[in-house]
């Protein structure tokens, strides 16, 4: 069974400051996906990594991922207050044909 | 237009009571797939349909039932609601085959069993 755990859970920055969340995950995966979802609000696609090594990059925020450590980040740079919001990654692995299992979710608040 | 609609937005019922929850989308796409959201547990799957023939349990079917009557709608059905099914549900829809895999989202559908 494919399990996704992300840390940390909640994580409080400071404005200015960097920080990275970590999603592990336990199975061979051939892809993982970051999102974003803000309060009462729905999911936002962030990125899709497809292959060992990958990175992409969008504003503030730098995904990466290692397949052989079955590990992705997600860098934070330089916080400011409108990335306050919960993440996600979510990981489609093995046999399960286009499914997604997701992480817990890691709060993130912004404090100027 | 959202690409993705669920109705309703917000539902109240009382226990023992069949609710269905709809789900319509605009981009195409052969997959849908029902999600429930809880503090703290991230999205679970419910079910997932990768064309309108193929419908198919997800980790958490157990008092939850489905019908995708056409490519665009995938309805979820409590048939009698407990209070543990208190969530927010989400649909959503995948650009596979022939995309990255990436799920869209609807809106959600906050649910309260009473």
């Amino acid at each position: 069974e494919l399990k996704v755990e992300q840390n940390p859970l909640f994580l409080s920055m400071q404005e200015g400051k960097n920080y990275t969340i970590y999603c592990n995950y336990s199975t061979t995966s051939d892809r993982l996906y970051w999102y974003r979802q803000d309060p009462g609000k729905s999911l936002e696609s962030l990125f899709v990594l497809l292959s060992n090594g990958a990175v992409k990059q969008e504003g503030r925020l730098m995904a990466s991922l290692d397949t052989k450590a079955r590990l992705s980040t997600l860098h934070i740079t330089a916080a400011v207050h409108d990335l306050s919001a919960t993440y996600f990654c979510a990981v489609v692995g093995g046999t399960s044909y286009g499914k997604l299992t997701f992480g817990q979710g890691t709060i993130l608040t912004v404090h100027p | 237009d959202a690409d993705v609609t669920q109705t309703p937005r917000n539902r109240i019922t009382k226990t023992g009571k069949r609710i269905m929850l709809e789900c319509s989308q605009t981009k195409g796409h052969d997959r849908m797939y029902w999600y429930r959201q809880d503090p703290g547990l991230g999205l679970r799957l419910i079910y997932y349909s990768f064309d309108v023939k193929d419908i198919n349990k997800g980790e958490i079917s157990d008092g939850y039932s489905v019908s995708r009557q056409a490519q665009a709608k995938f309805s979820l059905s409590l048939e009698s609601a407990i209070p543990n099914q208190t969530a927010l549900y989400f649909c959503a829809t995948s650009d596979l085959p022939g995309g990255f895999g990436t799920q869209y989202f609807g809106p959600g559908t906050r649910l309260l069993v009473l």
